[in-house]
């Protein structure tokens, strides 16, 4: 079946550090790909999204590019802020139902 | 719009008692999801309604475990006979049919079963 990887956490990075999250997947068919964020206290909310190979998705900053060849759709943002620190779910759908698959996720602590 | 609204937040409950959630989705949007997560670990999918149809049912949605859709609007999630194993965040989420994928999700409603 369907499945997500991605790296275990915390994360603990400097402010204006460089963030990689790791994210790999299996699945039948063509899945598209997203990533979650989940602020304290706060719902799962979508931070960005592919949906076929070589896609780019970006927002705030951040950036996935939906590497078929290595079943990869790792995390980067080049300058991380405090607020950003929070729970990062990769996540795949296939199918046309929008059900989603997600990993893990990975805590990101940002401190000063 | 006021986004997903689940209700209620929090519910502590004894061992063996039967507990329902309700999950009031962004209006017009006609797929409604159900999912539970657990400390450490990502969601997980338990059933999805099209409208008030129930297209999918994961098998982690045991006997005891029953939603519903009446009207294609809100939706209830009961879990009858609760048992520790019970215990987790239960989350809604809506999304138009035909839509981009993304999921719109509600903030929760922790079960704890003492």
């Amino acid at each position: 079946g369907d499945s997500v990887t991605q790296m275990e956490g915390p994360v603990t990075l400097s402010e204006e550090a460089f963030l990689t999250i790791n994210c790999t997947y299996t699945a039948t068919g063509y899945p598209s790909l997203f990533w979650y964020v989940q602020y304290p206290g706060e719902g799962l909310q979508l931070l960005l999204k592919a949906t076929k190979a070589d896609d780019k998705g970006s927002n705030k900053g951040f950036e996935a590019t939906y590497r078929k060849e290595t079943t990869s759709f790792h995390l980067e943002k080049g300058s991380v802020q405090v607020s950003d620190s929070a729970v990062y779910f990769c996540a795949l759908s296939t199918g046309g139902g929008n059900k989603l698959t997600f990993g893990t996720g990975t805590q990101l602590k940002v401190e000063l | 719009d006021t986004g997903v609204s689940q209700n209620p937040r929090h519910k502590i409950t004894k061992r063996g008692q039967n507990v329902t959630f309700r999950c009031d989705p962004i209006s017009e949007h006609n797929r409604l999801y159900w999912y539970r997560q657990t400390l450490g670990q990502g969601p997980e999918f338990l059933t999805y309604f099209q409208n008030e149809a129930q297209l999918e049912k994961s098998r982690l949605l045991s006997d005891r475990f029953s939603a519903e859709r009446p009207k294609g609007s809100f939706s209830t999630l009961e879990i009858q006979r609760t048992e520790q194993g019970d215990s987790a965040m239960y989350l809604c989420a809506s999304t138009p049919a035909g839509g981009t994928g993304e999921l719109f999700f509600g903030e929760g409603s922790r079960l704890t079963v003492l």
